[in-house]
């Protein structure tokens, strides 16, 4: 069946860092991958997506590019901030565009 | 359009009470998800409806659990008897899907924490 794995955290970096979240994926088809965002006390907000194999999502910074041949998903970051402090979830949407979840990845930044 | 509204925004209850919670999801979307969500977990799906037809169910629901979303406008979520363990932050998420949208993903409501003491 389908399926996200994620990397545990917390991941903890300093202000300014390289970030990297890993996900890979397990699918039939081709699902549509995404990265949500979860600050602290709030629901998840949608930080960016891609639907085909080769697509490169991006918002606020943050990158994540859809790599068929590898399953992953990978979010990146060139330099965080404190207010990037957060949990990210790597979901794919199945044929029926049915959310399957990863347990999520806790971020924390320090300044 | 304001995105998609729960309420309330938090619930304290006692055990063995029913709740109910509220979602409004975004105008044009004709599909609407109901998660809960644990600390420190991701979101566990309960139920989703398509317009005002309720497609899929979780089997871990229990009987206790029910939903409904009669005009297919406004959902409502209700817990019978509640119990500690159906202490969560309950999500609402809605989508616009058919033959021919795009996948835009989830529109994610702000939550209804849920405390049963």
């Amino acid at each position: 069946g389908n399926s996200v794995t994620q990397m545990e955290g917390p991941v903890t970096l300093s202000e300014e860092a390289f970030l990297t979240i890993n996900c890979t994926y397990t699918a039939t088809g081709y699902p549509s991958l995404f990265w949500y965002v979860q600050y602290p006390g709030e629901g998840l907000q949608l930080l960016l997506k891609a639907t085909k194999a080769d697509d490169k999502g991006s918002n606020k910074g943050f990158e994540a590019t859809y790599r068929k041949e590898t399953t992953s998903f990978h979010l990146e970051k060139g330099s965080v901030q404190v207010s990037d402090s957060a949990v990210y979830f790597c979901a794919l949407s199945d044929s029926n565009y049915q959310l399957i979840w990863g347990a999520g990845t806790k971020l924390i930044i320090k300044p | 359009d304001t995105g998609v509204s729960q309420d309330p925004r938090h619930k304290i209850t006692k055990r063995g009470q029913n709740v109910t919670f509220r979602c409004d999801p975004i105008s044009e979307h004709n599909r609407l998800y109901w998660y809960r969500q644990t600390l420190g977990q991701g979101p566990e799906f309960l139920t989703y409806f398509q317009n005002e037809a309720q497609l899929e169910k979780s089997r871990l629901l229990s009987d206790r659990f029910s939903a409904e979303r009669p005009k297919g406008s406004f959902s409502t979520l209700e817990i019978q008897r509640t119990e500690q363990g159906d202490s969560a932050m309950y999500l609402c998420a809605s989508s616009l899907w058919g033959r021919e949208s795009s996948d835009y993903g989830y529109t994610f409501g702000s939550g209804t924490r849920l405390t049963v003491v």
